[in-house]
């Protein structure tokens, strides 16, 4: 079974450019999950989506943040124009069966485990 | 809001020691998850070892084991047995079972392990 893949793994751009990175989640995996770390800081939780909507999207810093996940397989997160503070490395992860582990309280171990990909490092110049 | 402190940003073991790695975490709820990731270097986040918090008794995976005090909301991660595929950064993490909070991690800082052989 393939992981959750991320590309570009790096990206240089320009301060004021537009870069947009990717995630494949694994197949069948309905939650979607966009963190971030920056500058050695704490991971930060950006977004979520179940399937194609976006469930929660409290950690976005700014308008200049722009998620999708088309059809509810891909996601995309774009970021423009991107400034200096945006450097750091996205993660993306994946979850099989959310819904039931917090309807019921109780997941059977390992479908509600986030799968992280290897992350994109951002680098804004 | 919940918060997660690691308050070691970098540990040293001897191989085939045991280290513990701290964690403490900040919360207003009874029931919620924990969970230590690893990151190897130039290599993607895994998932070391869970526990629930309705559960007493502390998770154990192989070499990996916790120590899980809910009163003091401490969290900790023991290695035994070192070995020089532990060299990672390791991250503590909390995810809350509220509906509402779809299921988040909250992270740490992360504390980067170095195995000496």
């Amino acid at each position: 079974e393939a992981g959750v893949t991320q590309f570009p793994s790096h990206s240089v751009i320009e301060k004021g450019q537009t870069v947009t990175l990717r995630c494949d989640p694994i197949s069948g995996h309905d939650n979607l999950y966009w963190y971030r770390r920056v500058m050695g800081k704490e991971i930060k939780f950006l977004l979520h989506f179940v399937k194609e909507s976006k469930q929660d999207e409290s950690g976005m810093p700014n308008n200049r943040f722009l998620a999708e996940r088309t059809g509810g397989t891909y996601s995309t997160l774009k970021v423009q124009p991107a400034e200096l503070e945006d450097s750091g490395v996205y993660f993306c992860a994946s979850s099989q069966d959310l819904d039931r582990a917090l309807t019921s309280g109780r997941a059977p171990i390992g479908t509600d485990t986030q799968y992280f990909g290897p992350g994109t490092r951002l680098t804004v110049l | 809001a919940q918060t997660v402190t690691q308050s070691q940003p970098e540990m040293s073991v001897q191989e085939a020691e045991t280290v513990t790695l701290s964690c403490t975490y900040d919360t207003s709820e009874s029931d919620y998850y924990l969970f230590w990731y690893k990151q190897p270097p130039s290599r993607q986040m895994i998932l070391v070892i869970r526990q629930e918090a309705y559960k007493q008794q502390n998770a154990t995976e192989n070499r990996f084991s916790v120590n899980f005090q809910k009163a003091a909301k401490s969290f900790s991660l023991k290695i035994s047995d070192s070995q020089l595929g532990d060299a990672a950064m390791y991250f503590c993490a909390y995810r809350s079972s509220l509906y509402n909070q779809g299921g988040k991690l909250i992270f740490g800082q992360g504390t980067e392990l170095s195995v000496k052989p």
